[in-house]
């Protein structure tokens, strides 16, 4: 079974980090272009940021460029999201997704930005 | 700039055939995916490429596509189909951005 799993979310202090990540199974991350999506309490989905296969090519939502660092480890079938200048903003769920004709999603993973 | 535009409420009786749409300029060069989203889970793909359906999801659960607007169509809704329903498509820059319509929330009266 195909299998994204979130880790790594909690409470941050505003301006500090944290690093996410996504553990993949049942099938080879190599292959598959991978996003994160974010969605804050009460709101709707946001794209957050999309990584190729070799890495090669890195894309950014605007609310989140310079700050957020997308990156993967294909040996390890990982996916990652360094969170750096976090802002109250910045608190949502967390989901990895896999590019595919049908997408498949994680769980998710909460992070909260607190003053 | 560019969006994807969803009502933001659809109610229908059980039994009946709830229709949300999304519209957005862009969406004849696009697929369009949808995704149900019930209170504190992650989403779940419904349909995809406009009109596949996912193994396990139910057949009363159909896209269509026409012009610049996608309908997800569920016949014979039923209690369980509360939720939450986004759709989701590429951006209009050519890149590989996913844009999210604002969600649509189904009432099952």
């Amino acid at each position: 079974d195909v299998q994204l799993v979130e880790s790594g979310g909690g409470l941050v202090q505003r301006g500090g980090s944290l690093r996410l990540s996504c553990a993949a199974s049942g099938f080879s991350l190599s292959s598959h272009n991978m996003n994160w999506v974010r969605q804050a309490p009460g709101k709707g989905l946001e794209w957050v940021s999309y990584i190729s296969t070799s890495s090669k090519t890195i894309y950014y939502a605007d609310s989140v460029k310079g700050r957020f660092t997308i990156s993967r480890d294909n040996a390890k079938n990982s996916l990652y999201l360094q969170m750096d200048s976090l802002r109250d903003g910045d608190t949502a769920v967390y989901y990895c997704a896999r590019e595919a004709h049908a997408p498949h999603w994680g769980q998710g993973t909460l992070v909260t930005v607190s003053s | 700039s560019y969006e994807l535009t969803q009502p933001p409420s659809v109610s229908v009786s059980p039994g009946q055939t709830a229709r949300i749409t999304c519209s957005g300029d862009e969406l004849p060069k696009h697929y369009a995916n949808w995704y149900q989203q019930k209170p504190g889970q992650a989403p779940v793909l419904v349909i995809y490429e406009d009109s596949e359906r996912p193994s396990g999801i139910p057949e009363r659960f159909s896209g269509s596509s026409s012009g610049a607007t996608v309908t997800l169509t569920i016949s014979g809704v039923q209690a369980e189909d509360e939720a939450d329903y986004y759709c989701q498509s590429a951006d209009s820059t050519g890149t590989p951005y996913w844009l999210f319509g604002g969600g649509t929330k189904l009432t099952v009266l």
